[in-house]
């Protein structure tokens, strides 16, 4: 059974704090993803990642960094959190291969920033 | 850029018949994908077309129509478990996927 697993499934931070999240698949995946998902607008690509140690820049990089140094983890950085960083954060993977043509997804970690 | 549009909410009977429109314009297309989500859940695959017309699977259908930017879910002999969030993504020719902002379905008994 394929798995995507994030590090908390629930995490309160305070304003100025630097959070980790992690996420760690089991597939042997190249590509990698972390969206944002918050109420109205759907998901949001933040950073995704092709191979270890490469990254590339989503839709709405900025407050983030990403980190990959291994295959099957990718990590998630925001410097320097905020409160408008407060948001449902899910973690994706997927092949390049055809026949596996889907992105899975983990189970999200809801951040607040306080 | 990519821009996805899909109906906020719709709302159907037990047993009942749904289709969830979704309309694109993107730049590069490399197939269109269905998600559902249930509340506080991940994101699951439902389906996926990258040639034009429909692809059934059991009470669910999903059909794309390239030319037109045009892709719809059918939910068929609705369930109660139905009741979730349906995300239409588009691919493009970099694997990344843009999504819309989900279509909230209730199912009513």
């Amino acid at each position: 059974d394929v798995k995507v697993t994030q590090s908390s499934r629930y995490l309160v931070k305070r304003t100025g704090e630097k959070v980790f999240l992690e996420c760690v698949q089991d597939m042997d995946h190249e590509n990698m993803f972390w969206y944002r998902q918050d109420p109205g607008l759907g998901l949001r690509l933040i950073y995704f990642s092709y191979d270890v140690k490469m990254k590339e820049k989503g839709d709405i990089p900025e407050g983030y960094s990403v980190s990959r140094e291994k295959k099957e983890r990718f990590s998630l950085i925001l410097e320097s959190a905020s409160t408008n960083q407060t948001s449902m954060y899910l973690c994706a993977s997927t092949s390049f291969l055809g026949a596996d043509i889907e992105q899975y997804f983990g189970p999200g970690t809801r951040l607040t920033v306080t | 850029g990519q821009n996805i549009d899909q109906p906020t909410e719709m709302t159907a009977t037990e047993g009942a018949i749904v289709q969830i429109n979704c309309t694109y314009q993107t730049s590069g297309f490399n197939g269109l994908f269905w998600y559902q989500q249930h509340a506080g859940e991940a994101p699951t695959f439902l389906s996926y077309n990258v040639l034009d017309g429909l692809e059934e699977k059991g009470r669910f259908s999903s059909f794309l129509s390239r030319s037109k930017g045009y892709s719809y879910l059918l939910l068929k002999e609705l369930q109660m478990k139905d009741s979730a969030s349906y995300l239409c993504a588009v691919r493009s020719n970099d694997y990344k996927l843009s999504f819309g902002a989900g279509t909230t379905v209730t199912v009513r008994a």
